[in-house]
């Protein structure tokens, strides 16, 4: 079974100040995608960033990149000069490339300190 | 222009009753997806439609009967409404299978079931 593990159920940052968040998954599929979205109190799901299993560059968007360890499984978000607006609610999520469907783990609250 | 849109936003019932929940998307996509989020803010698909063909079905009972007129739209009806079936429903759209390209989110629907 494909199972995606948050083990951070809450992590707070300072303004301007740098957080990651754990992400790690287990898969049998040799092709997937791996992904982070956002959840805000608005309740919307906003995609952050995506990565392609077979690509070994480290995916950037802006102030978010991801760590991609492949051979440990493992998918970190690192959120760098942290914003108010980035205090959200962030899942991790895995999707197989034969299925198409996304998995998800339990998320981690993310809470933004002025 | 709202690309993946559900309605109603809340939805509140009583047991028992027979209640649906329409999603449309205008992005052009192949694939609709059903997602719930429980109480926990745990995620997981449901059912997953790629040009009106049922692609996915979770193992999820027999109440929830998606439907599927064209591929811009999918909806979601439950019979026979149960207090285990407060949550909110996210509807979601993608390129389909074997795509990187990410699966885009409604704003979800909050039902309540008194």
């Amino acid at each position: 079974a494909q199972t995606v593990t948050q083990s951070q159920p809450e992590m707070s940052v300072q303004e301007a100040e740098t957080v990651t968040l754990s992400c790690t998954y287990d898969t049998s599929e040799s092709d997937y995608y791996l992904f982070w979205y956002k959840q805000p109190p608005s309740r919307q799901m906003i995609l952050v960033i995506r990565q392609e299993a077979y690509k070994q560059q480290n995916a950037t968007e802006n102030r978010f990149s991801v760590n991609f360890q492949k051979a440990a499984k493992s998918f970190s978000l690192k959120i760098s000069d942290s914003q108010l607006g980035d205090a959200a609610m962030y899942f991790c999520a895995n999707s197989p490339y034969n299925t198409d469907k996304l998995i998800f783990g339990t998320g981690t609250r993310l809470q933004v300190f002025p | 222009d709202t690309a993946v849109s559900q309605t109603p936003k809340y939805l509140v019932t009583q047991m028992g009753n027979d209640k649906s929940i329409k999603c449309e998307q205008n992005l052009g996509h192949d694939t609709m997806y059903w997602y719930k989020q429980d109480s926990k803010k745990f995620l997981k698909i449901m059912f997953s439609y790629n040009n009106k063909e049922l692609i996915i079905n979770e193992t999820v009972p027999n109440r929830f009967s998606p439907k599927s007129p064209d591929k811009a739209h999918l909806n979601l009806h439950i019979n026979s409404l149960e207090l285990g079936d407060s949550a909110v429903y996210f509807c979601a759209s993608s390129r389909g299978p074997h795509s990187n390209q990410p699966q885009h989110f409604g704003d979800g629907t909050r039902l309540s079931i008194l």
